[in-house]
């Protein structure tokens, strides 16, 4: 079956780690997508990737990285200057401009905390 | 002002009852609506989309908009106990071409459906 695996599923950092959250799809999709939620909030945008080996800043980037090496994989840094990084991280994808490029797919999420 | 606002919650509705779920947004130049359910520690998964004014109807979901109000709507109908969850709208704000996926969250209204 097509989808997006988010890994992994709970993770905990303490204070001045770097962590990095894995974000793989089969869905042969151009754009990906990491976002982050907070309880009682809505999804804000970190980063974005509509081709690979080029992304951009999305609203809350400071603190974070990513990478896009590969067109199924868009693997998301919480470096250590993500200051209150604790939240509900969540991978998507969507398809080439066209009909399919709005409608996200999302992955089942990764929920960091920090100790 | 938010650029996407949903009515307060939580909303509380009667088995069979309809469920109105209310959002506003600030891009009048917004040409795509979307509607996610999402679960208690789950990912969103798309319920609805909607790019014309009027209404657009699947199953018991009603979606409605009214770009020159700036304002969409979802309706359940026949609520059930299964139908509670946080309901997220989100909008594509006009950015040009680029934006394609770049979805703008409200902050998600909380919909209970007691029996």
């Amino acid at each position: 079956d097509g989808g997006i695996t988010q890994s992994p599923k709970y993770l905990f950092r303490k204070e001045g780690q770097n962590v990095t959250l894995s974000c793989e799809q089969n869905l042969n999709h151009d754009a990906m997508y990491w976002y982050r939620q907070d309880p009682g909030q809505g999804l804000r945008l970190i980063y974005y990737s509509q081709i690979v080996n080029d992304f951009q800043k999305g609203d809350i980037a400071e603190g974070y990285s990513v990478s896009r090496e590969k067109k199924e994989s868009f693997p998301l840094t919480v470096t250590s200057a993500q200051k209150n990084p604790t939240a509900f991280y969540l991978c998507a994808s969507s398809d080439a401009p066209g009909a399919g490029a709005n409608v996200l797919t999302f992955g089942a999420g990764s929920r960091l905390t920090v100790l | 002002q938010k650029e996407v606002e949903q009515n307060s919650g939580p909303l509380s509705v009667p088995e069979g009852a309809i469920a109105s779920l209310n959002c506003t947004y600030s891009d009048r130049g917004s040409q795509s609506f979307f509607w996610y359910r999402q679960y208690s520690g789950k990912s969103p998964e798309l319920i609805m989309s909607i790019y014309s004014n009027g209404d657009k109807e699947d199953g018991r979901f009603t979606a409605q908009l009214n770009k020159a109000s700036q304002y969409v709507s979802l309706l359940i109908r026949d609520s059930q106990p299964s139908d509670s969850a946080t309901y997220l709208c989100a909008v594509l704000p006009n950015a040009g071409g680029t934006s394609y996926g770049k979805l703008t969250f409200g902050q998600g209204t909380i919909l209970t459906v007691h029996p």
